[in-house]
């Protein structure tokens, strides 16, 4: 079962910065919060992750809140090629892996 | 950006075939994945790998096995398929960095079974 609440969907203006938020309640000490993405029916792509401080790579930031039970996943300036479904994952590193990627945010951005 | 592939990247075949999907990765990477996917809904866990020699079925019960037998390559075989395994399949290996893993996906592989 999912760990994770995140919007069904939501739209952005291309240009525009996407928040995309997720709470994560029940997080546990030592479970990182990842964000991937699916575009149409291509693989899951890794987009970034934390475990309590924020994060920035060359695709996005990642905000945790300082409690953890929230995050928020911000695209600076997005284009219509990040029209795609967001997934907001909890997990610790413990045996395999399991992502339980969920429903996750359909994201779309008009031109 | 990783480096896993996978194919075929479709594949249209007749119930009762054997088929193996194929899945490798040059990144040397010891875990890897096999995820079930249909159109618009979760992806599943079906099988997973340690390393070499090692194998484990996920949480989705599957008629597929798998094998690892080099540490690049993670096939996925279904010895008789059925209409129910149309499926998108999709591979993962993954990266450790300190405390948090990180997986990588291939693009897929689009099973139809008629």
């Amino acid at each position: 079962d999912a760990k994770t609440t995140q919007p069904t969907s939501m739209d952005c203006a291309e240009g525009r910065a996407a928040n995309l938020p997720c709470n994560h309640s029940t997080i546990s000490g030592n479970e990182y919060v990842y964000w991937y993405r699916q575009i149409h029916s291509q693989g899951p792509q890794y987009i970034i992750h934390g475990l309590k401080n924020n994060e920035t790579n060359e695709m996005a930031s990642l905000i945790i809140t300082e409690d953890r039970k929230s995050s928020t996943l911000i695209l600076p300036h997005a284009t219509l090629r990040d029209t795609a479904v967001y997934y907001c994952i909890v997990d610790a590193l413990q045996g395999a892996q399991k992502l339980v990627f969920g429903q996750g945010t359909r994201l779309t951005i008009n031109p | 950006e990783a480096d896993i592939y996978q194919t075929p990247r479709y594949l249209v075949i007749g119930t009762g075939k054997k088929i193996t999907l194929e899945c490798s990765q040059t990144m040397g990477h010891d875990k890897m994945y096999w995820y079930q996917q249909d159109p618009g809904m979760e992806l599943h866990l079906i099988h997973y790998s340690y390393g070499v020699n090692s194998t484990e079925k996920g949480d989705l019960s599957s008629e597929s096995t798998v094998s690892r037998i080099r540490t690049e390559h993670f096939p996925l075989t279904l010895e008789s398929a059925r209409p129910s395994h149309t499926s998108q399949y999709l591979c993962a290996s993954s990266e450790f960095r300190g405390d948090s893993e990180t997986q990588y996906f291939g693009p897929g592989t689009r099973l139809l079974v008629l």
